[in-house]
């Protein structure tokens, strides 16, 4: 499973756009790139799945340069109830692997 | 539509002690997958069950096991309970063969267990 390293923590004012990323050096050619959130006390929440280039949905957008070595989720005009961690997770089950494999994530908060 | 459900939501038990979790997955899912979470850290993947049988398994000893029913609910048995294994437990769902990563998990809120 490729391994990713991700900032431990980030801060930011509501409003803002929020860019974290992720680096995945060593993704395989079948692996996808997936993100989660998870509040304190909850379990993970998927955000948004992808593959390469651009990927958007209502939550988030998740941009995957074309070298797929690392990518980047955007959160748009982030708000206070956005503070949560964000975990980056690469992966792909056709290799007969179905596991989730979590780091540490990186621990967002808002700022009002 | 009813999400991943959970059974019970805390529970603290003694060292030496055995605890069940209990799992509902999400509806039109078929796999059930169990992570151990410790505080500040990410999920840990336990096992994953489908078709009734273990399909996958993390590094973790005997002690923990897991039934998958015909109705696609799960347990998780943990025996002879440790200090550590004081943890949120959770649980996801998927679907088998699903697109992409396939089988995109989608979690429970999660069993707190406390081992005393």
């Amino acid at each position: 499973l490729a391994k990713t390293t991700q900032p431990i923590s980030m801060d930011s004012y509501e409003g803002q756009e929020v860019n974290i990323t992720c680096s995945h050096n060593n993704i395989a050619t079948n692996d996808y790139i997936t993100w989660y959130q998870q509040f304190p006390s909850q379990g993970p929440r998927f955000i948004i799945q992808g593959y390469k280039t651009k990927v958007t949905n209502e939550v988030a957008s998740l941009f995957i340069p074309a070298d797929r070595k690392s990518s980047t989720l955007s959160l748009p005009r982030v708000s206070l109830s956005d503070t949560a961690v964000y975990y980056c997770l690469v992966g792909d089950s056709g290799a007969g692997s179905y596991q989730l494999t979590f780091g540490k994530g990186t621990k967002l908060s808002v700022i009002p | 539509d009813a999400g991943v459900t959970q059974s019970p939501t805390h529970l603290i038990k003694t060292r030496g002690q055995q605890v069940t979790l209990r799992c509902s997955p999400k509806s039109g899912h078929d796999t059930v997958s169990w992570y151990q979470q410790a505080l500040g850290q990410g999920p840990q993947f336990i096992f994953q069950y489908y078709e009734e049988e273990e399909r996958q398994r993390g590094n973790f000893p005997d002690r923990f096991s897991g039934h998958q029913f015909p109705n696609y609910s799960s347990e998780l048995n943990v025996n002879a309970l440790l200090l550590g294994d004081s943890a949120l437990y959770l649980c996801a769902s998927s679907l088998f063969g699903g697109t992409g990563w396939g089988e995109t998990q989608y979690f429970g809120p999660g069993t707190r267990l406390l081992v005393l």
